[in-house]
């Protein structure tokens, strides 16, 4: 079965500096993942995606993720981190045998301090 | 192009009630998935729907249902509703046949008191 673990609840980080958000999956075959940031009473929204092809996926807001497949990890990094970055980060995984169907993690509360 | 949209924002029922979300996707996407997103449970896959058939469900009660129209509207209805349905209920509408970006509405606030 997929599956999808984001270890930390929080993630705290001083303005200016890098931040990373874990994220490691379980699955059969090859992983599909996916990084969603939620925004307090907004939906999710895309920031990047990993299919095939480099392991090093560049997204939106200056976002980046770095697939690792001996160890199952697909951390998010940003290298300046933002105020505005401050959100609940989500890691999510799709098994292409079963359409649209997302598995999400638990989810990281990033907060970005001045 | 017109974002994901879902009717109505925020709803408040009372237990034993029934309830029905609505979700308009992007224009041209087919595809549309359901989720609900719980601070206990996080986000768990409801359904998916694509050229109104059901084509993925998860692990939930048959008091949640679903549907989807020609126009790729969907609706998904949840009878009989108990406190733990209370929840933001999220669509996704999926673009082509790769899935390899869903766009998310805003939500449905669902309490139930």
């Amino acid at each position: 079965a997929q599956s999808v673990a984001q270890p930390e609840d929080q993630v705290n980080v001083a303005e200016g500096n890098p931040l990373t958000v874990k994220c490691t999956y379980s699955v059969s075959g090859n992983p599909y993942l996916f990084w969603y940031v939620q925004y307090p009473n907004r939906g999710l929204q895309f920031l990047l995606k990993y299919i095939t092809g480099d392991n090093l996926v560049k997204g939106s807001y200056g976002f980046e993720a770095e697939f690792n497949k001996s160890q199952t990890s697909f951390h998010l990094k940003k290298p300046s981190a933002l105020v505005s970055d401050s959100a609940l980060y989500f890691c999510a995984v799709r098994d292409p045998n079963q359409g649209g169907k997302l598995i999400f993690g638990q989810g990281t509360e990033l907060s970005v301090k001045p | 192009k017109a974002g994901v949209t879902q009717t109505p924002r925020y709803l408040i029922k009372t237990r034993g009630q029934q309830v029905t979300l609505s979700c308009s996707p992007i224009s041209g996407h087919r595809s549309v998935s359901w989720y609900q997103q719980t601070p206990g449970q996080g986000l768990q896959f409801l359904f998916e729907y694509f050229s109104e058939t059901q084509r993925n469900k998860g692990n939930f009660p048959g008091r949640f249902s679903g549907r989807q129209f020609s126009n790729s509207r969907s609706e998904m209805n949840v009878s009989t509703l108990e406190l733990g349905d209370s929840a933001l209920y999220l669509c996704a509408s999926n673009g082509g046949d790769s899935y390899n970006e869903q766009f998310f509405g805003p939500g449905t606030r669902l309490t139930v008191l």
